[in-house]
């Protein structure tokens, strides 16, 4: 069973700080990419960070990093000098290439402290 | 620029009586999903469409359905909303490469279903 499981339902962090969200998956399959999803209060899913399975060098945008360890079945969010609007629910997700569904783990909700 | 709408952004509607929800797209992608959110947890894939073909997940119950009548628009259809169906639904879409869908998934910003 392909699952994904994120163990902190909150997180916070003070403003210009850095924090991580954790995501661990289970999975059989080889070919599969990884998502960190943001969701602010607004409710709009948007795409934070994309990593294929295959790449072993962690994927970076700007202020958002992740430590994807394939062996450990790891993937975790670094956010580096956290922002007010970076409060948000935050999901992790996996897809295999063979099926259309996007798995989602259960959200961490991070809150940033003035 | 391209992008998932949804309307309205909320409904409300009664007990027993039928919504439609809509969902268009101009980013000209060939797969549109259907997600129920309920508060304070991930989303669950209700169904997609693969270009016309509809792919229903297995625990979908019957009350919904979903037509797609071209690329650019996908409807959901709740025959008799009952309470436990008051909910945030999302739609999102992704595109084609080679045998299956690429991977990102582009999300609407959701229509909040309120069920009195």
């Amino acid at each position: 069973a392909q699952t994904v499981t994120q163990s902190q339902p909150e997180m916070s962090v003070q403003e210009a700080e850095t924090v991580t969200l954790s995501c661990t998956y289970d999975t059989s399959e080889s070919d599969y990419y990884l998502f960190w999803y943001k969701q602010p209060p607004s409710r709009q899913m948007i795409l934070v960070i994309r990593q294929e399975a295959y790449k072993q060098q962690n994927a970076t945008e700007n202020r958002f990093s992740v430590n994807f360890q394939k062996a450990a079945k790891s993937f975790s969010l670094k956010i580096s000098d956290s922002q007010l609007g970076d409060a948000a629910m935050y999901f992790c997700a996996y897809h295999w290439t063979g099926a259309n569904n996007l798995f989602f783990g259960t959200g961490t909700r991070l809150t940033v402290i003035p | 620029d391209a992008m998932v709408i949804q309307n309205p952004r909320y409904q409300v509607t009664q007990f027993g009586k039928p919504v439609t929800l809509s969902c268009s797209q101009t980013l000209n992608h060939n797969v549109m999903y259907w997600y129920q959110q309920k508060s304070s947890q991930a989303p669950k894939l209700l169904f997609h469409y693969y270009d016309k073909d509809f792919n229903n997940e297995a625990d979908t119950p019957d009350n919904f359905q979903s037509r797609r009548p071209n690329t650019s628009f996908c409807f959901l259809d709740i025959r008799s909303p009952g309470l436990g169906d008051a909910a945030m639904y999302l739609c999102a879409t992704s595109k084609i490469s080679g045998r299956a869908p690429t991977d990102t998934q582009y999300f609407g910003p959701g229509t909040r279903l309120t069920v009195l």
